[in-house]
């Protein structure tokens, strides 16, 4: 079954720091892949996503996330962190163009950013 | 503009009730989707409707039925709210049943008490 891994539930990392968010996938073929940001009491934004092609790609807010085939991973990257980043943080992957639009989402990063 | 809009935002309500969640979404999207995010943020697809038809339906009990009267507005009324009902409940739409490019509304916070 597919599944969607984030193994760091809370990350702390101070304003102007560097930051990752790892994320690890279990699918057959080749996923979809996507990161969402949740403000606290918003909804899902979507920060960036995978289909096929260049493995780097790049988001909105500065975001930018590469596809590791062989290590099944999605990881979410930022050079310089915002206050304004502070969020919960989900990594989703779809399971394929034969499907319907069914999102499969991790448990979540929460982002803490000291000052 | 507000593209995909919830009501109500925070709902309180008593175990055995009965509680509709509205949603509408205004970007010409032919497929809409309702998901529950439980206490510990975890968020799970419950339905989805595409034009409205029902094209996703997870194991989610008989107490719950999604209703879309067109395709621009999905509904999910409650029958007699349990305590594990509550949570915070996203409604969001896509182009078509093949995107996955979901966006998401602000969500509804139900509390059953």
């Amino acid at each position: 079954a597919q599944s969607v891994t984030q193994p760091d539930i809370h990350i702390t990392v101070s304003e102007g720091a560097s930051l990752e968010l790892r994320c690890n996938y279990s699918y057959g073929a080749t996923p979809y892949l996507f990161w969402y940001v949740q403000s606290p009491g918003q909804g899902l934004q979507l920060l960036l996503k995978y289909f096929s092609g260049d493995t780097l790609v790049q988001g909105i807010k500065g975001f930018e996330a590469e596809f590791k085939r062989s290590q099944s991973s999605f990881n979410l990257r930022k050079p310089s962190v915002h206050w304004s980043d502070a969020a919960e943080y989900f990594c989703a992957v779809g399971p394929g163009s034969s499907n319907t639009g069914k999102l499969i989402f991790g448990q979540g990063t929460t982002l803490q950013v000291k000052p | 503009d507000t593209a995909v809009s919830q009501t109500p935002k925070y709902l309180v309500t008593q175990m055995g009730n009965d509680k509709s969640i509205k949603c509408e979404q205004n970007l010409g999207h032919d497929t809409m989707y309702w998901y529950k995010q439980d206490s510990k943020k975890f968020l799970k697809i419950m339905f989805s409707y595409n034009n409205k038809e029902l094209i996703i339906n997870e194991t989610v009990p008989n107490r719950f039925s999604p209703k879309s009267p067109d395709k621009a507005h999905l509904n999910l009324h409650i029958n007699s709210l349990e305590l594990g009902d509550s949570a915070v409940y996203f409604c969001a739409s896509s182009q078509s049943q093949f995107s996955y490019e979901q966006y998401f509304g602000p969500g509804t916070r139900l509390t059953v008490t």
